[in-house]
């Protein structure tokens, strides 16, 4: 069955370094994927979408690879900031029965430490 | 653009009661919106998908029975939990896709349901 796996720990950084997160996956092989941001109580917010023939996108701070050989995407935060501290998911196209909804996964927690 | 509301934000209700959770597009329309349901440090779980005039597709394993969808306008959607229990207490999450590709989905700012 599809799977998708983030790192599950909260990832600490320092402020002004580069947080990168992994997104791996497993029986898919996605037209595209997704980083959303959610804070807690809130939905998520949709950051940036990456489709199959793209290596990489970026969105000012933000940088997404998706390497579908290795069946995974990095997620990179540059000059992370204490704003950026929240709960960061991957999603993909669903390929069960509902068409077109996203499968997520369970999100890494991140903490930008001042 | 693309604002998506969902009403109420919280909610309590005693066991056996029904609920409506409302999902609106407020500045753009809707052919299809989205339920998901969100558990403690879990990951979101797509329940439904919803499009306008039509029945809405169920995810295996959930119940369209307990769960009713009404996608009744191109900007409101309804998700009604019926007969709750405590176990339907949930964050759910309603989300709406912009445009035909329906690849990219903005996202209510969610619904918590407690059932006592």
């Amino acid at each position: 069955s599809q799977k998708i796996e983030q790192n599950s720990e909260a990832l600490n950084i320092q402020e002004g370094k580069t947080a990168t997160l992994t997104c791996n996956y497993t029986n898919y092989s996605p037209a595209y994927l997704q980083w959303y941001r959610q804070d807690p109580g809130r939905g998520p917010v949709f950051l940036l979408l990456i489709r199959e023939n793209e290596k990489e996108k970026r969105k000012e701070r933000l940088k997404v690879t998706f390497d579908t050989t290795l069946k995974q995407s990095l997620f990179h935060i540059t000059a992370s900031q204490p704003a950026d501290s929240a709960t960061y998911l991957c999603a993909l196209e669903s390929s069960g029965g509902g068409a077109d909804g996203l499968t997520f996964g369970k999100g890494t927690h991140l903490i930008i430490q001042p | 653009g693309a604002v998506v509301s969902q009403h109420p934000s919280w909610v309590i209700c005693k066991s056996g009661t029904s609920v409506k959770i409302e999902c609106r597009s407020l500045d753009f329309q809707a052919t299809t919106m989205f339920w998901y349901r969100q558990f403690p440090k879990q990951s979101l779980m797509l329940m439904a998908t919803s499009n306008e005039g039509s029945k809405a597709t169920y995810e295996q394993g959930v119940e369209k029975d307990k769960f009713l969808i009404n996608h009744a306008s191109l900007t409101l959607s309804t998700l009604t939990v019926t007969s709750a229990h405590p176990e339907d207490s949930s964050f759910y999450i309603c989300s709406a896709s912009l445009g035909p590709k329906r690849d990219t989905q903005y996202f209510g700012p969610g619904t918590r349901l407690t059932v006592l």
